[in-house]
């Protein structure tokens, strides 16, 4: 397809659950972030990769949370131990480039909705 | 620390009727300024980009606006249709920066 995918769409967990989470870029795309958002909030930074360099990873909230990109393409955000306040919109987005320059929009996918219960 | 404050916090309008969208921030130094549209159960999607020397942006029916001096941008709905039911997203990135701030969005509802 032509935009950003990720899957599952939707995804409950029982508390301690491990959950993994993925995400397809546009093919090319260089830089890759995943951001959480909880409800009626902005997305939150979490993780950022260019090609299958994870250069910035201060955001993720605890050691549970774990990111790759081992070929520089698809990527999976995995949480482990889940808890309920884990519970969010994970979205992931991409651009050609470093997304700093003007000219460069980040393209979001649909987001992974996720409930801990 | 970098802070992007939207208002209002939610804006019911009819159907046809104008909107402004406020965004003010803090961040520091200012690379660009985007606006992005949020549909419930969807990612965010771009509208309009603007730099420092950039005062104006439209596109179609949204202008926004920035004033680099006094840190403000707003973002102007003209003859609003249903379909501009969203969350609209101010979000500001600093230069030499490649991790941008984002406001907590204004939730729109346009009622027919």
């Amino acid at each position: 397809g032509a935009g950003v995918s990720q899957s599952p769409r939707y995804k409950v967990a029982k508390r301690g659950q491990d959950v993994a989470l993925r995400c397809d870029p546009i093919s090319g795309h260089v830089s890759l972030f995943w951001y959480q958002q909880a409800l009626g909030q902005g997305p939150e930074f979490l993780t950022y990769f260019q090609n299958e360099a994870q250069l910035d990873k201060s955001g993720l909230p605890s050691d549970r949370f774990f990111a790759e990109r081992p070929e520089g393409s698809v990527s999976t955000l995995k949480i482990q131990r889940t808890q309920q306040e884990d519970s969010a919109v994970y979205l992931c987005a991409s651009s050609l480039v470093l997304a700093v320059s003007y000219q460069e929009t980040q393209y979001f996918g649909p987001g992974t909705r996720l409930l801990v219960l | 620390k970098n802070q992007v404050e939207q208002s209002p916090q939610s804006l019911i309008i009819l159907e046809g009727k104008n909107c402004t969208l406020q965004c003010n921030y803090t961040v520091s130094p200012f690379s660009n300024l985007r606006w992005y549209k949020q549909d419930t159960g969807r990612g965010p999607v771009s509208l309009t980009i603007m730099t420092f020397s950039e005062n104006t942006k439209s596109n179609g029916r949204y202008t926004a606006t920035l004033d680099a001096d006094t840190k403000q941008s707003s973002l102007h709905i003209t003859a609003s249709q249903l379909s501009d039911s969203a969350s609209y997203i101010c979000v500001v990135s600093s230069g030499g920066s490649y991790i941008p701030t984002f406001g907590r969005g204004t939730s729109l509802i346009v009622h027919p």
